[in-house]
């Protein structure tokens, strides 16, 4: 069973809120993602980490950014939220080099209104 | 580059058809092969998987071989139930990383 996991699951935001979505996992994995996932169910890649330290831009240009101050947390920050920003966003995880099982956390449902 | 691609949905089944969901890849090297599985309001379960060619890798009555002559990792069951409505996403993996297919949302009526 993996252990990962997101708060909040769900946030209800105004424009121009800053907002840090939390995902944490348990399992000592080096490599962390956050997904933009959008209605028709397509993952988009918006931020990964190889490690402590280690962050890069996913395949999709996002105004979030991400830290990675410790193994085990990987939060999103959006400095300042905008309707475009809806979306369903996912963390996963995984072990580092022979591993591409990624494990996903229960994602977070984020509405800007 | 690597790349998935999976057959476009919705899919509509009435309990205990037969399912098939296609899946088709392109890699340069010899990827691993996975298939992801997200109920409602969950984050992305691994379903099942298979590594090498003619693999096949089953979980839950659900099946798929690893089929390198047609670059296919086509997703089976025999027969669906209302509680497998859910989308499915197949997934490659190479290099380090992986890519997913777009999903295919599928609802099961019973």
């Amino acid at each position: 069973e993996a252990d990962i996991y997101q708060t909040p699951r769900y946030l209800v935001i105004g424009t121009g809120k800053k907002i840090t979505l939390e995902c944490s996992q348990t399992m000592g994995h080096d490599k962390m993602y956050w997904y933009q996932q959008d209605p028709g169910m397509e993952l988009h890649l918006i931020h990964y980490s190889y490690g402590v330290n280690s962050t890069e831009k996913g395949d999709l240009s996002s105004e979030s950014t991400v830290s990675r101050i410790r193994t085990e947390h990987f939060p999103l920050t959006l400095e300042s939220a905008r309707p475009s920003h809806t979306s369903q966003y996912l963390c996963a995880s995984k072990r580092g080099q022979g591993s591409y099982e990624q494990y996903f956390g229960p994602g977070t449902r984020l509405t800007v209104t | 580059g690597d790349s998935v691609t999976q057959m476009e949905g919705p899919v509509t089944l009435s309990e205990e058809a037969f399912l098939t969901i296609n899946c088709t890849y392109t890699a340069t090297g010899y990827p691993s092969l996975f298939w992801y599985v997200q109920y409602p309001g969950e984050g992305l379960q691994l379903l099942l998987k298979a590594t090498k060619a003619d693999d096949k890798g089953s979980n839950k009555g659900f099946e798929a071989t690893y089929r390198k002559e047609t670059t296919s990792f086509h997703l089976e069951k025999g027969s669906v139930q209302v509680s497998d409505s859910a989308v499915y996403f197949c997934a490659l993996g190479s290099f380090g990383d992986m890519r997913f297919g777009a999903g295919t949302r599928l609802t099961v009526k019973p």
